[in-house]
């Protein structure tokens, strides 16, 4: 499976439009790209994921690049519960890579 | 909504026990998975189960076995307990394999291991 490429934090304010970058160069034709969420203490939530074309669903959008080497994560407007550290994921198979992820931090 | 509960939110052991941990889907899913998580580390699958009496080693099997008895249930066994096996402890559910179908996690299983 491919890997990505996160940065470590972001701060967005609240009811402003979050928008989380990933970076996955090496992904291949088959493989998906995902979008997770956890919060401290819990399982990781499933947000969305998209194969080539732009996805939306009542959490976020999800836009992924022509050549799909990059994608960003939008969440519209964001509150303080969206707080979590966000994981973007390339999944081909049944294993997902998690790696570290992105602290995004929701400021009042 | 995709439930997947696992049986215990904390649970502490010595080394040496036998551990069980049970994990419970109830929407049909054919595949079954365990992760467990250590910081620094991100999630590592540990054995996944694509359908009733299969099993798959998944990157860290050692000092573990599973058994999925029936397709809504999905146990993983610490044959031996030790220190090093203290984690947290996640299961998760697909639809289908290759990565089409999303994995739906439960609140993970935090173990101790004295």
């Amino acid at each position: 499976d491919a890997k990505t490429t996160q940065p470590t934090s972001m701060d967005c304010a609240e009811g402003r439009a979050a928008n989380l970058p990933c970076n996955h160069s090496t992904i291949s034709g088959n493989e998906y790209v995902y979008w997770y969420r956890q919060i401290h203490s819990q399982g990781p939530q499933y947000i969305i994921h998209g194969l080539k074309n732009n996805e939306t669903n009542e959490m976020a959008s999800l836009i992924i690049t022509e050549d799909r080497k990059s994608s960003t994560l939008i969440l519209p407007h964001a509150t303080l519960r969206d707080t979590a550290v966000y994981y973007c994921i390339v999944a081909g198979a049944n294993n997902l890579f998690f790696g570290t992820g992105t602290r995004l931090t929701v400021i009042p | 909504d995709v439930k997947v509960t696992q049986s215990s939110r904390y649970l502490v052991k010595r080394t040496g026990e036998k551990v069980f941990l049970e994990c419970v889907q109830d929407m049909d899913h054919e595949n079954m998975f365990w992760y467990r998580q250590d910081p620094g580390l991100g999630l590592r699958l540990i054995y996944f189960s694509y359908d009733v009496k299969m099993k798959e080693k998944g990157d860290i099997p050692e000092g573990y076995s599973v058994s999925r008895e029936k397709k809504e249930r999905f146990s993983l066994i610490l044959e031996s307990a030790s220190t090093n096996q203290t984690s947290m402890y996640l299961c998760a559910s697909s639809l289908s394999t290759g990565g089409t179908q999303p994995q739906h996690f439960g609140d993970g299983t935090r173990l101790s291991i004295l």
